[in-house]
């Protein structure tokens, strides 16, 4: 299984927002409606900020939102705030497997 | 409140063996698929294992089949990881995590740290 597609970095200033792709191919993104995303600061575990595409668990502030398109899934982040700078990953149900993105390091300016 | 506690990572030469514990507390452990991803030192989270909520199910990734094998106890709530024939490349920590429909993570373990070095 190859790793999804994410950009290395984004950035945007305070209030702003932003978007984070991650593209697969037909055989994850492209066939399964369960895309997840998680955040993850420096030396702390991951959390989960959104599944199934574009779900929020308990908790989360609507500020993040996610989508799908074809083989490319989206995060997006409104409003960013300097709380929200932390690396994003991606993940995609194979089949009987697990694909992450390699992780996405957003910057707020 | 869901926690997940992991142990047993450590420092081992490469071709030895290790196994990892995560001890689950807060849910049915019984009732929930879990798995195993891992990130090696300034890289990104790595699917490597998941078994199903009865045992009778179990998926690797290409990377670590046929070394490592996963496991659970729904008597004690504790999930393991056998890790044999280690190698530098496994270097990494491990987080175990629950699992909700289609393989997502819902709750993460803090991770241990497994260090494979000469």
């Amino acid at each position: 299984q190859s790793a999804l597609t994410q950009p290395r970095s984004v950035s945007g200033s305070p209030g702003q927002s932003v978007t984070i792709s991650c593209t697969g191919t037909s055989s994850d993104v492209g066939t399964y409606n369960y895309v997840s995303w998680y955040q993850q600061y420096p030396g702390k575990a991951p959390k989960l900020m959104i599944y199934d595409v574009s779900k929020r668990p308990s908790g989360v502030p609507d500020r993040f939102s996610g989508s799908k398109s074809d083989n490319t899934a989206s995060l997006t982040i409104s409003g960013l705030q300097a709380e929200d700078e932390a690396d994003y990953y991606c993940c995609s149900y194979a089949g009987s497997s697990v694909v992450f993105g390699g992780g996405t390091k957003l910057t707020v300016l | 409140e869901v926690q997940l506690l992991e142990s047993g990572g450590g420092l081992v030469q490469p071709g030895e063996s290790l196994r990892l514990s995560c001890a689950a507390s807060g849910f049915t452990f019984r009732s929930s698929a879990m798995g195993w991803v891992r990130q090696a030192p300034g890289e990104g989270l790595e699917w490597i294992s998941s078994i199903s909520v009865g045992g009778d199910g179990t998926y690797y990734a290409d990377s670590v089949k046929g070394r490592f094998t996963i496991s659970r106890d729904n008597s004690k709530n504790i999930l393991y990881l056998q890790m044999n024939s280690l190698r530098a490349e496994d270097t990494a920590a491990y987080y175990c995590a629950k699992q909700v429909r289609g393989w997502q993570f819902d709750y993460w373990g803090q991770g241990t740290l497994v260090t494979v070095s000469s």
